[in-house]
């Protein structure tokens, strides 16, 4: 069965600094992996999608890696704002189904 | 576009009631698929749906259903609700059921039960 974990599960950073957030995966035969925003009470927001062949892809501010074999990736955020504070999911595709990460809830102080 | 919209936002109930939340896909997108949020257990996925036809299931028992009709809108019900069933549902869709597509969420329904 496959498992999703995400540290670390909180995290405080100044405004400004740049950010490594982790998510690691226990079943390496995944179809992709896809990281989410959340802001509270609210659904979910799509970043990035990296396919199982991809290593990383890029928006804005935010790079995500992944390295399948090792099943861990990585979300990076670049110079962080107050406006980037949430709870940051990832989660891995196996057939049609996702399993999510505990997610990794951030605050960027002004 | 519009995204997909999720009703009602809130709903309250009694233990041994029944509820029936609503799914509108992103026009276009043919799968719909189910999550369940609690701040114990996380997101869980509850089933999809591709067509018509409930492809998944998750690890919930019974009394949670789903259906989806022909326009790709689908419906979760939950019978005899129980205090444990108090949840943030979230509902997804794509356009079609290929491995590597983009799901999209909707704001999902907040169910208390008392």
């Amino acid at each position: 069965k496959q498992e999703v974990t995400q540290i670390p599960a909180a995290l405080s950073v100044p405004e400004g600094e740049n950010l490594v957030l982790n998510c690691s995966f226990t079943d390496s035969a995944i179809y992709n992996l896809q990281w989410f925003r959340q802001d509270p009470g609210k659904g979910l927001t799509s970043l990035l999608l990296i396919q199982s062949s991809q290593r990383e892809q890029t928006s804005g501010r935010l790079n995500a890696s992944l390295d399948k074999s090792s099943g861990r990736s990585t979300l990076y955020i670049a110079a962080s704002q107050p406006g980037d504070s949430a709870t940051y999911l990832c989660a891995v595709r196996e057939g049609n189904m996702l399993t999510f990460g505990g997610g990794t809830r951030l605050m960027v102080k002004p | 576009k519009a995204g997909v919209t999720q009703t009602p936002r809130y709903l309250i109930k009694t233990r041994g009631q029944q509820v029936t939340l609503s799914c509108s896909p992103i026009s276009g997108h043919r799968s719909v698929s189910w999550y369940q949020q609690t701040p114990g257990q996380g997101l869980q996925f509850l089933f999809e749906y591709f067509s018509e036809t409930q492809r998944n299931k998750g690890n919930f028992p019974g009394r949670f259903s789903g259906r989806q009709f022909s326009n790709s809108r689908s419906e979760m019900n939950v019978s005899t609700l129980e205090l444990g069933d108090s949840a943030l549902y979230l509902c997804a869709s794509s356009r079609q059921d290929r491995e590597h597509e983009k799901l999209f969420f909707g704001s999902g329904t907040q169910l208390s039960v008392l």
